[in-house]
């Protein structure tokens, strides 16, 4: 398997951009988590989703962000418009309901100018 | 509000320097602790869980105990591979919704 698969891996936007990470979790997992890593929070959760459907999205930091699942391969995460504070790697992660292992992927460096 | 914290932030060691990571939690009725690995550029990885009072786990030269309030990841004699960013992480207020601690940077100098 070849793991999670985030893309891009990189994106640099200027503020008031729209900016769409994209995620494809590990095959056969149900739920799949996206979250925000910085120096000054660490890792933190968005929002995540079991068979596609949003569960938790306590985590989002404010209306600028959206996060969607139209299918159990496929989830993006949306910022429009884009802040210079919204800079930091933004991890996808998908596991098994019947395991707690959670699988991530390797993760979008976020940089807003 | 559950917190998860850990010491130290950063660690140097010696190939070969043994040493302890701790991560102290509050959070009302554990359902499991778990450690992760993150490499430079990279995801965490998995390590352990642990879900009660007692337990540890083995892998290599990481063990990982638990005790009612805190939980510590021992290194014994580390080898440069070992560096990374330790994360411990607990579930919050669902099974899968894990709060992470902010890691400690080990770096294993040869």
């Amino acid at each position: 398997d070849a793991g999670v698969i985030q893309s891009p891996r990189h994106e640099v936007t200027e503020m008031g951009q729209e900016v769409t990470l994209r995620c494809k979790p590990i095959s056969g997992h149900d739920y799949l988590f996206w979250y925000r890593q910085t120096m000054m929070r660490g890792l933190e959760l968005l929002i995540y989703f079991n068979n596609n459907v949003p569960i938790d999205d306590s985590g989002m930091p404010e209306d600028r962000f959206s996060a969607k699942m139209p299918n159990a391969s496929f989830s993006t995460l949306k910022i429009q418009p884009s802040e210079p504070r919204d800079s930091a790697v933004y991890f996808c992660a998908s596991r098994a309901a019947t395991n707690e292992k959670l699988f991530f992927g390797s993760g979008t460096q976020l940089s807003v100018l | 509000e559950d917190q998860v914290t850990q010491s130290p932030e950063a660690l140097r060691l010696q190939e070969g320097e043994s040493s302890s990571l701790n991560c102290s939690y509050t959070v009302s009725g554990l359902r499991g602790l778990f450690w992760y690995r993150q490499d430079p550029g990279k995801g965490p990885e998995f390590l352990f869980t642990l879900y009660s009072a007692g337990e540890e786990k083995e892998k290599e030269r990481l063990k990982a105990t638990l005790t009612k309030k805190e939980s510590f990841l021992h290194i014994t004699a580390p080898k440069p591979e070992d560096s990374a960013t330790y994360l411990c992480a607990v579930p919050g207020g669902s099974n899968y919704k894990l709060t992470f601690g902010k890691g400690t940077l080990l770096t294993v100098n040869p």
